[in-house]
């Protein structure tokens, strides 16, 4: 159980377009998910916390309007690089916290490797 | 605000050896801690986690930590690695009353040598 993928798992895109990922709680419900960073030999840093059916809450310095996160339903959060540039290449992973759960047990996605041309 | 410090960003051990990659947090509420594995290109995987109760924690793959709350660390451990232990190790830290986020130390490499 507590499975979280996401999709796709590596894409390629032309400087100035925009990439959709989706992230997804297969076999439970999350009314929170989040967004994550890494570039290469680093940590993880967080991007942004998603609840479902609201807004989401950006850490400071992310920018809302380049990265648009959707989080329609409680088994889907979607993450958009909007105007892609080299410098937004990097690995960003999802998680999915389960409702209900009290200490943060977060479950994560396998990653989808970003690389903009 | 929390932190969390991982002293090794890199720890080579010989297979069958044992190993220990530190952790130390910094927090002033009471807190849960976390470690995680992440193999090449994957997403993260729970390896053992600290909520309460017993300060020794046994997690998948043979690993096991120790909770020490005067020294403020959260050791992780193994008595004999193995190659396919070869990954990148994250502790992260939680609190119900701190900032409600997962903070993530900035990992250790465990390289098996052969």
């Amino acid at each position: 159980g507590a499975v979280v993928s996401q999709h796709p798992s590596w894409v390629i895109c032309k400087s100035g377009t925009s990439v959709k990922i989706e992230c997804r709680s297969l076999d439970f419900q999350a009314t929170t998910m989040f967004w994550y960073r890494q570039f290469p030999k680093q940590s993880l840093m967080l991007m942004a916390t998603s609840n479902e059916g609201s807004k989401a809450t950006y850490e400071q310095g992310v920018e809302k309007d380049k990265f648009l996160i959707n989080h329609a339903s409680l088994t889907l959060s979607t993450l958009t690089v909007t105007s892609a540039h080299p410098e937004d290449s990097s690995f960003y992973i999802c998680s999915a916290r389960a409702s209900g759960s009290h200490y943060n047990e977060q479950f994560f996605g396998p990653g989808t490797r970003l690389t903009v041309l | 605000a929390q932190s969390v410090t991982q002293l090794d960003s890199q720890v080579p051990v010989f297979e069958e050896a044992p190993v220990e990659l530190r952790c130390n947090y910094s927090s002033s509420v009471s807190v849960y801690l976390f470690w995680y594995v992440q193999y090449p290109n994957q997403g993260l995987q729970l390896l053992l986690k600290y909520l309460s109760g017993s300060t020794l924690v046994k997690g998948i793959n043979g690993f096991e930590a120790e909770f020490n709350k005067s020294q403020t660390s959260f050791h992780l451990r193994k008595p004999s690695v193995h190659i396919s232990d070869t990954a990148e190790y994250f502790c992260a830290v939680y609190s119900n009353f701190g900032n409600e986020k997962l903070t993530f130390g900035t990992g250790t490499r465990l390289t098996i040598i052969p």
